[in-house]
């Protein structure tokens, strides 16, 4: 069964430095998505992209994220100056289409981001 | 201001019985609204999911969800938990007017005992 891919599971980083998470989405899906989950917080959406381009955004994803499609199947979030805050389990998720059709969002396992 | 809120934090349920979690949202129009699950080391799987039509959804592993718009609830439920359905469950909404942003409720951990 495909399934939506995260690499690393696991990063150590010192604060200030940048950060690059990757995904692997599944290969026929066309939306995707980054969500964090700050330890004993809620999931929260962070930003969905689609037909290369930001499509919608939270207030979290300031000018310090970026994300970006490099190839065809890589999915990567960008995080320039890391800040203890960010520290957080994030996820990356893709779906063939939108909610609102009733497209599911299929999430991977998750890259847990310690900042110290 | 959408919000949804899950009540219960934790809940410990004895294999064999029956389980209902609990989850209630804020929103102007009829959400979107979805059922995840988490184990330990894994990702959000979509247990169901309810977008129109029949209230009473089924979905996998034997449980199903009963929206309720007199309430704004879509509570969770499972007639005879299995110890492998300890994990985290998380109730989210999405909205007509989104690329497909999700609201996530802040999580029922769910303990199953012999």
């Amino acid at each position: 069964e495909p399934e939506v891919t995260q690499t690393p599971s696991h990063q150590v980083t010192q604060m200030g430095q940048e950060v690059i998470l990757r995904c692997v989405p599944i290969s026929n899906h066309l939306y995707f998505y980054w969500y964090r989950q700050i330890l004993g917080q809620k999931v929260e959406f962070l930003v969905s992209f689609y037909n290369n381009e930001i499509s919608e955004k939270s207030e979290i994803f300031d000018d310090q994220f970026s994300v970006e499609r490099p190839d065809g199947s890589n999915f990567t979030l960008k995080i320039r100056s890391t800040k203890l805050e960010d520290s957080a389990m994030y996820f990356c998720a893709s779906s063939t289409g939108l909610a609102v059709i009733g497209s599911e969002q299929f999430f991977g396992p998750g890259t847990r981001l310690t900042v110290l | 201001a959408q919000s949804v809120t899950q009540p219960d934090i934790h809940i410990t349920v004895s294999e064999g019985a029956s389980l209902e979690l609990r989850c209630n949202y804020s929103y102007g129009a009829t959400p979107y609204l979805f059922w995840y699950v988490q184990s330990p080391g894994q990702g959000l799987q979509l247990l169901l999911k309810y977008f129109s039509g029949d209230t009473l959804v089924q979905g996998i592993k034997g449980f199903e969800a009963e929206f309720k718009r007199s309430q704004s609830s879509f509570n969770l439920r499972k007639p005879s938990v299995h110890w492998s359905d300890a994990a985290e469950y998380f109730c989210a909404v999405g909205r007509t007017d989104s690329w497909g942003k999700l609201q996530f409720g802040a999580g029922t951990q769910v303990v199953v005992t012999p």
